[in-house]
């Protein structure tokens, strides 16, 4: 079953612009992990915050969490055409399951 | 360093034909996943492994669907026999340490049932 769900499903931009994706999810994490996965490849690993963390930041990525709202959100400062993929957000629930992956946004960014 | 090998990278056959995937981890890793990712359903968690023993393959669709991880360093995903619903792009991922730490994937193989 789908724990995250990201917002929007797609999104278009100009390159320079920022991107915002947000992730909703529904029960208590130990950590929201997001991934980007270009076309016709598999996922990558971009970024880890932890339930106990509320912003985090790795180059042109900046993450915040905010676990009374469950929400989470990515953002992309300075975009590049070739950040155009699909980012997904993923969550390590306190039940002792694997990662749940949401079902990912869609980023375009126009050169 | 490798990181995850998955092969082959394509595969079409004709419904009825038993389709093999294969999966090799990054060495280390002591889980591995197998998901399949659709336009509709999204990427659906099919199986995983903790030190080459399955731990929940409640995801797996059917009893046409079967997965073994000899050993640390290989696992396969077998349908038998395969349908034109099966068609999909399926994943093989590792990790290290837990059930909820970041994946590591393979690029996928794409498969076509006709």
């Amino acid at each position: 079953s789908q724990q995250g769900e990201e917002d929007p499903q797609a999104l278009s931009i100009q390159e320079g612009e920022n991107a915002t994706m947000n992730c909703s999810y529904k029960t208590s994490i130990n950590n929201l992990q997001w991934y980007r996965q270009n076309s016709g490849r598999g996922l990558v690993h971009l970024i880890l915050i932890r339930s106990n963390e509320r912003e985090k930041h790795s180059g042109r990525l900046r993450v915040t969490l905010d676990t009374s709202k469950k929400s989470s959100s990515l953002l992309i400062t300075a975009s590049r055409a070739a950040d155009t993929a699909s980012y997904f957000c993923a969550t390590d629930n306190r039940r002792n399951t694997p990662l749940v992956f949401g079902k990912g946004t869609r980023l375009s960014v126009i050169a | 360093d490798a990181g995850v090998i998955q092969s082959p990278r394509h595969e079409v056959t004709e419904m009825g034909q038993e389709v093999t995937l294969r999966c090799k981890p990054i060495s280390g890793h002591d889980y591995l996943f197998w998901y399949r990712q659709t336009m509709m359903r999204g990427l659906e968690l099919l199986i995983y492994f903790n030190n080459n023993v399955p731990i929940d393959d409640s995801g797996m669709p059917e009893d046409r669907f079967s997965a073994k991880m000899p050993n640390a360093s290989f696992s396969t995903l077998k349908i038998q026999p395969s349908e034109p619903r099966d068609s999909a792009v399926y994943f093989c991922a590792s990790s290290f340490g837990g059930r909820g730490q970041p994946q590591h994937f393979g690029d996928g193989t794409r498969l076509s049932i006709l």
